[in-house]
């Protein structure tokens, strides 16, 4: 089984609102990933959790916030978003490092309005 | 600075035509190339890992080989079902390096 299952599919958001992200995975990986996709480019990598320790991409705006609960689980709060922050956000997992392929959850297609 | 260049940026064909993707890439210490095929609104799905030069994997229509500066995906005989866009990527540093895809569309 390489599923990875994100919710919500969809979420229309205001830019005061607060809203959370979640991304699952069964498959025992160890590291797991939030990307930002915009329309006709390829994923930019946003967040990496690696045995639950966080790295950051120095330029995501602090307006995203992940979390990693456990070891399976992933989430991503927003808050203040801005309408350029639209966008399909995937979460990803492999098995240990950037050197093992990374299975992709469907996406949550987020608008903000 | 780690580079990915895919090429065509889009390629259309006739279903059975066969024709080949290019990837090429410029990094300090490949430590594995991905293919990945994502369809509109949707995750991208993983199709191969490559890790060195000379290195050949196949699933159904598609083959993915690799070089010492690129890599090629060949299409046997596509159908309709295989219009995606095809993602490659490379891994270096510790995260993966995206190359702007290209979109395969497969006429009837």
């Amino acid at each position: 089984d390489t599923e990875v299952t994100q919710t919500p599919k969809h979420l229309v958001m205001g830019m005061t609102n607060k809203k959370s992200l979640k991304c699952e995975q069964h498959m025992g990986h160890r590291a797991m990933y939030w990307y930002k996709q915009k329309a006709k480019k390829p994923p930019e990598l946003m967040f990496v959790y690696s045995y639950e320790k966080l790295s950051i991409n120095e330029s995501v705006p602090s307006r995203f916030s992940p979390e990693c609960p456990n070891s399976s689980l992933l989430n991503l709060h927003l808050h203040a978003l801005q309408p350029e922050d639209s966008a399909l956000y995937l979460c990803a997992s492999s098995q240990e490092g950037a050197a093992y392929e990374q299975y992709f959850g469907p996406g949550t297609r987020l608008t903000v309005t | 600075e780690d580079q990915v260049t895919q090429s065509p940026e889009a390629l259309r064909l006739q279903e059975g035509e066969s024709s080949s993707l290019n990837c090429s890439y410029t990094v300090s210490g490949l430590r594995g190339l991905f293919w990945y095929r994502q369809d509109p609104g949707k995750g991208p799905e993983f199709l191969f890992t490559l890790y060195s030069a000379g290195e050949e994997k196949e699933k159904e229509r598609l083959k993915a080989t690799l070089t010492k500066k690129e890599s090629f995906l060949h299409i046997t005989a596509p159908k309709p079902e295989d219009s995606a866009t095809y993602l490659c990527a490379v891994h270096s540093g510790g995260q993966l390096t995206f190359g702007s895809g290209t979109q395969l569309t497969v006429l009837p």
